[in-house]
């Protein structure tokens, strides 16, 4: 099984710091997603990623950006966080282009902005 | 633009009912539908789908989902639930723009299953 593995579960950040979510996959698969998921609004697509150093804009990329060095790793950054950046944010993987290909999803970064 | 539709935030069921959650979907082209559950305190996990094909699709842990082309709906049902169905689940579309690799998501419907 695929693995994808996001490295904080919690955190509790202040207004204005940079924040970091990395999310490390163990299997071959091209294609990584940043997800933010706020009650009510489902998942909204940020950022997300088909190759190395390859990103694409999603649906609410504004006051984040992302990095993608190596093919494993995705990391989604926060340049200045603010308190409305408070969420879930979760990480996700699909293997190539094939539109019946499905999303494999790490557990999720609670991201508190005080 | 596609979108997805959950119009139940939340659905109580007795252990051992039938249950159902609804979805409704808009589209341009063929749709590819999904399932997702999310128990608490984890991601997402993928349930089942539906590409082409049989209109009943069956999946994980006994649930199956019925396609509905002319209601454009695709319905989660599962004949007999169980406590530990009690989760959030998300219907979702594929999304055809942004390279065909994105999905669009549903709000989620909440369902409890009571004992």
């Amino acid at each position: 099984d695929v693995k994808v593995t996001q490295s904080s579960r919690y955190l509790v950040k202040r207004t204005g710091e940079k924040v970091f979510l990395e999310c490390v996959q163990d299997m071959d698969h091209e294609n990584m997603f940043w997800y933010r998921q706020d009650p009510g609004l489902g998942l909204r697509l940020i950022y997300f990623s088909y190759d190395v150093k390859m990103k694409e804009k999603g649906d609410i990329p504004e006051g984040y950006s992302v990095s993608r060095e190596k093919k494993e790793r995705f990391s989604l950054i926060l340049e200045s966080a603010s308190t409305n950046q408070t969420s879930m944010y979760l990480c996700a993987t699909s293997l190539g282009d094939s539109g019946a290909n499905v999303l494999t999803f790490g557990a999720g970064s609670r991201l508190t902005v005080l | 633009a596609q979108s997805v539709a959950q119009p139940e935030d939340q659905v109580n069921v007795a252990e051992g009912n039938p249950l159902t959650v609804k979805c409704t979907y808009s589209v341009s082209g063929n749709p590819y539908l999904f399932w997702y559950v999310q128990y608490p305190n984890r991601g997402l996990q993928f349930l089942l789908k539906y590409i082409t094909g049989d209109n009943l699709v069956k999946g994980s842990y006994g649930f199956e989902a019925e396609f509905n082309k002319s209601q454009t709906s695709f319905h989660l049902k599962k004949p007999s639930a169980l406590v530990s169905d009690s989760a959030l689940y998300f219907c979702a579309v594929r999304d055809w723009g942004n390279y065909g690799q994105n999905f669009v998501f549903g709000p989620g419907t909440r369902l409890s299953v009571l004992p």
